[in-house]
């Protein structure tokens, strides 16, 4: 099975800040990756997909990049509501998919 | 809206058994791969299960093969997943999500773009 390994598991950051996020693939998974953003208590919310595709709906200071087997989420300037625990997930190893254990975004 | 409502969750022995429903609703169902996810409390997501439009293929993680069931009636708009020989590991909030629909095709192999609220399920004595 695919592994799925997120760095780092967690993160401190103020408002405004550039956050970045890194999920790595145990093998290649070509652009098949998913990232998901969850506050407590809810489900999670598809932020982006095919690894760099925005979400309808999802604000633009979001940005995905990537490939094979190293990904990057970045928040480009972090607001309020952004602070959360961040998920990616592959989708290429038909028919089985894998979620990376989770990034939480805390406020400094 | 398009909305997924999960039911069914609740307390139940090791061993026991537990039946969960989703309704879907404002898309057309019967064109979607639709999922079970789950989160054990305090850790991360876990997909579970995966069903195809008609139900023709089912694929599962392997800590529940041959004892959960996923399965859907497209005429009632629903995902099931049928839940036997539940274990203490199996507690956990149980998600049904879609998997997303490109612009010309619904494969298995995309994201899942919408989500349920989640339904508990509590496996202890």
């Amino acid at each position: 099975a695919i592994r799925m390994t997120q760095s780092p598991s967690s993160l401190s950051a103020s408002t405004g800040d550039r956050v970045t996020i890194t999920c790595r693939a145990s093998q290649g998974i070509s652009s098949y990756l998913a990232w998901y953003q969850q506050k407590p208590g809810k489900a999670p919310k598809l932020l982006i997909y095919a690894a760099s595709t925005l979400q309808s709906g999802v604000p633009s200071r979001f940005s995905g990049s990537g490939s094979g087997t190293d990904f990057t989420l970045t928040i480009s300037c972090l607001q309020s509501e952004d602070f959360a625990t961040y998920y990616c997930q592959q989708y290429y190893s038909y028919p089985t998919w894998t979620f990376g254990q989770g990034t939480k975004v805390e406020i400094k | 809206e398009v909305q997924l409502v999960e039911s069914g969750g609740g307390l139940v022995q090791p061993g026991g058994s537990l039946r969960l429903s989703c309704a879907a609703s404002g898309f057309t169902f019967s064109s979607y791969w639709m999922s079970w996810v789950r989160q054990a409390p305090g850790k991360g997501l876990e997909w579970v299960a995966n069903i195809k439009q008609d139900g023709s293929e089912k694929y599962y993680v392997d800590s529940v093969k041959g004892r959960f069931t996923i399965s859907r009636d497209n005429a009632k708009n629903s995902l099931y997943l049928q839940m036997n020989s539940l274990r203490a590991e199996d507690t956990a909030v149980y998600y049904c999500a879609r998997v997303r629909c490109s612009s010309t095709s619904c494969y298995a192999h995309d994201a899942f773009d919408i989500w349920g609220q989640g339904t508990m399920v509590t496996v202890s004595s």
